[in-house]
């Protein structure tokens, strides 16, 4: 059965860095495009970035662009996101969510857990 | 960018009675194409993650019950849980993927009356 599990999350002061991981299992990882969704505590969903199937095509959220880079590792089966310049307001739980095209906007089939990331000093 | 608006933001329904969920897209989710629509909706419970329940405006995903229904087209649309249980109550969510940037509406709580 498919299976996402995100992990990298935890606490971490406004300005810095950190890289959140997916281990992805249950598919043919490198056939489908992959993404990132967040939830702010009590929010609602914003969508952050997707990676095209090999890794050649990506795009960001705007909230995100310049300070976020999605990336994959196919042969680890592994979706990431590095986070820099990280700001209070990106404060959330981060899903990784895959799709059914290798790139194209889709439906997401599958979610992971999630991972929750807080910035705060 | 496609800009998603849900209403309500939350209800109340008496178990065995009918929900309503609206969704409204900024542009039409219609294409012509293929003569689908681009919407998704997702079920979430807390805790949890999202849980895709319908696609393509109207499809059932596997294993979803037939209480849970899509309709509409173009840039109006609607949830309809036709007999709330208790199980149904959580966040739902209206998705589109017509366009990239994807996008998701606000949300609409679900509660027991």
């Amino acid at each position: 059965q498919v299976q996402l599990v995100e992990s990298g999350g935890g606490v971490v002061q406004p300005g810095r860095s950190l890289r959140l991981s997916c281990a992805a299992s249950g598919f043919i990882f490198n056939n489908y495009g992959m993404n990132w969704v967040r939830q702010a505590p009590g929010k609602g969903l914003e969508w952050v970035a997707v990676i095209s199937h090999e890794g050649s095509n990506k795009y960001y959220g705007d909230s995100v662009k310049g300070r976020f880079t999605i990336s994959r590792d196919n042969s680890k089966k592994t979706l990431y996101l590095e986070m820099n310049s990280l700001r209070a307001e990106d404060t959330a739980v981060y899903y990784c969510a895959k799709v059914l095209s290798k790139w194209e906007p889709h439906y997401f089939d599958y979610w992971g857990q999630g991972t929750l990331v807080t910035v705060s000093s | 960018d496609i800009v998603m608006t849900q209403s309500p933001d939350s209800l109340a329904v008496s178990l065995g009675e009918r929900a309503t969920i609206n969704c409204k897209s900024s542009q039409s989710l219609l294409d012509s194409s293929d003569n689908k629509n681009y919407l998704a909706w997702y079920q979430q419970k807390p805790g949890q993650p999202p849980n895709l329940l319908i696609y393509w405006a109207s499809t059932r995903e596997s294993g979803v019950p037939d209480r849970f229904t899509g309709s509409g087209s173009g840039t109006h649309f609607t949830l309809t849980i036709s007999s709330l249980q208790a199980e149904d109550v959580a966040v739902y969510y209206c998705h589109q993927y017509y366009s990239t940037p994807p996008a998701f509406g606000g949300g609409t709580k679900v509660e027991i009356k």
